[in-house]
């Protein structure tokens, strides 16, 4: 089953609104949790990197002002698009590190903003 | 920097047909890695790893890949595809002293009947 739960799966917004998206670690404690973002046909790009009790590290061309990320749990990240705009419509998805295991990832946001 | 490259952005196939899906990486390090298959609207599955050992490392769903270190590549391959199987596959690679996957472009299998 899931290891990695990702919510919401979808959610629509609009223009200038804030949107948050909880990642869980389901069964075991992520001390670290990873951020990506899939524009249509396109592949995988790392945003952040989630350290739990730490600040993110977020990737370069990526504003940490807009894309805030809180790790306050061993068990879950959240993703806030603040003042979000259309260009910010796309595919979110978190994975998370499991003790002698490959990374697990969630199941995806999609995000649209009207 | 490592960097993954898939080298067919789109490939289509009959059903029953077998299927390559080529993947280069370039390091200068050791590397770990992993093929996931991506349905639509949906996150990743791990289909396969290699990490160390045996090159030729089977995975899940009929998918096996072999890890060529002079050619550096870890092409995915299946002898018989089923319709199922549609979907975006990604190569990804992992540097041993690091934890974050670099994902190669993506290769979209389309699988006619």
């Amino acid at each position: 089953g899931a290891v990695v739960s990702q919510h919401p799966s979808w959610v629509i917004c609009k223009s200038g609104t804030s949107v948050k998206i909880e990642c869980r670690s389901l069964d075991f404690q992520a001390t670290t949790m990873f951020w990506y973002r899939q524009f249509p046909k396109q592949s995988l790009m790392l945003m952040a990197t989630s350290n739990e009790g730490s600040k993110a590290t977020y990737e370069q061309g990526v504003e940490k002002d807009k894309f805030l990320i809180n790790h306050a749990s061993l068990t879950l990240s959240t993703l806030t698009v603040t003042s979000a705009h259309p260009e910010d419509s796309s595919f979110y998805i978190c994975s998370a590190i499991r003790p002698n295991s490959p990374l697990h990832f969630g199941n995806g946001t999609r995000l649209t903003v009207t | 920097a490592q960097s993954v490259t898939q080298l067919d952005s789109q490939v289509p196939v009959f059903e029953e047909a077998p299927v390559e899906l080529r993947c280069n990486y370039s390091s200068s390090v050791s590397v770990y890695l992993f093929w996931y298959v991506q349905y639509p609207n949906q996150g990743l599955q791990l289909l396969l790893k290699y990490l160390s050992g045996s090159t030729l490392v089977k995975g899940i769903n009929g998918f096996e890949a072999e890890f060529n270190k002079s050619q550096t590549s870890f092409h995915l391959r299946k002898p018989s595809v089923h319709i199922s199987d549609t979907a975006e596959y990604f190569c990804a690679g992992l540097k041993a002293a690091g934890n974050k996957l670099t994902f190669g472009g993506g290769t979209r299998v389309l699988v006619k009947p």
